[in-house]
């Protein structure tokens, strides 16, 4: 039962223009989501959060959106630049507070020059 | 500053060999623990998380176990390891204390099983 899901495996952004990630999940009690970006062979960093009582959070040239009747939530780049290749994994964490923090499957960002 | 050491970097073990993976956090106390395997498909599924020494919580039954002999140290074992059990191991901590604080992952262990 996948409760979060990236339903893109890849992607492909000319360089420069807005990179749009996208993460959907099945449990209204999630109160917490996150990005993380993964390069090869390395553990994942995190890029940006955003609680459930917002709709919006912005880092720099991240932006996440969170719709949560759509239970959908959206990771913007812009603009999108080479080192923005990497794998983004989506994640979500309960409401429950039992400390389980439950990714999506991740989407390949390709940023063609 | 707080660091995570997860070793090895990579594994090449025979079915039915034993299996012992280590991670151990630096530079803060009583975190929360966590491994993660990424396999081919399956994005980041989690295995085993802990939120003190001696606690663990199984997401996945299978073949692996986890210890928390200490608490900064969590350990992943398998007695008799299988194909399936082949990827990309990665261990995790973040603060049981601050809410919502996010994961920090090591680098990771490839372990390929033949």
């Amino acid at each position: 039962d996948q409760q979060v899901k990236q339903n893109s495996p890849s992607l492909s952004v000319q360089e420069g223009r807005i990179s749009i990630l996208n993460c959907d999940y099945t449990n209204s009690m999630f109160d917490y989501f996150l990005w993380y970006k993964k390069y090869p062979a390395e553990g994942p960093t995190f890029l940006i959060s955003i609680s459930s009582i917002k709709d919006k959070n912005e880092d720099g040239r991240f932006t996440v959106f969170l719709n949560k009747s759509a239970k959908h939530l959206s990771l913007h780049i812009v603009p999108s630049q080479p080192g923005d290749s990497a794998v983004y994994f989506c994640a979500a964490t309960l409401v429950n507070r039992d400390d389980k923090i439950i990714f999506g499957k991740g989407t390949r960002l390709h940023i063609l020059p | 500053s707080q660091t995570i050491h997860q070793w090895p970097a990579t594994l090449v073990q025979p079915v039915g060999s034993p299996l012992s993976l280590e991670c151990t956090v630096e530079g803060t106390s009583n975190p929360n623990l966590y491994w993660y395997r990424q396999a081919a498909g399956r994005g980041l599924q989690l295995l085993f998380y802990s939120v003190g020494i001696g606690q663990i919580s199984s997401e996945v039954p299978q073949n692996l176990s986890a210890s928390r002999p200490q608490d900064r140290q969590f350990i992943l074992s398998s007695k008799k390891l299988l194909l399936s059990d082949s990827g990309f191991y990665l261990c995790a901590w973040n603060s049981g204390v601050v809410y919502n604080s996010p994961l920090h992952f090591g680098n990771g262990t490839r372990l390929t099983v033949t």
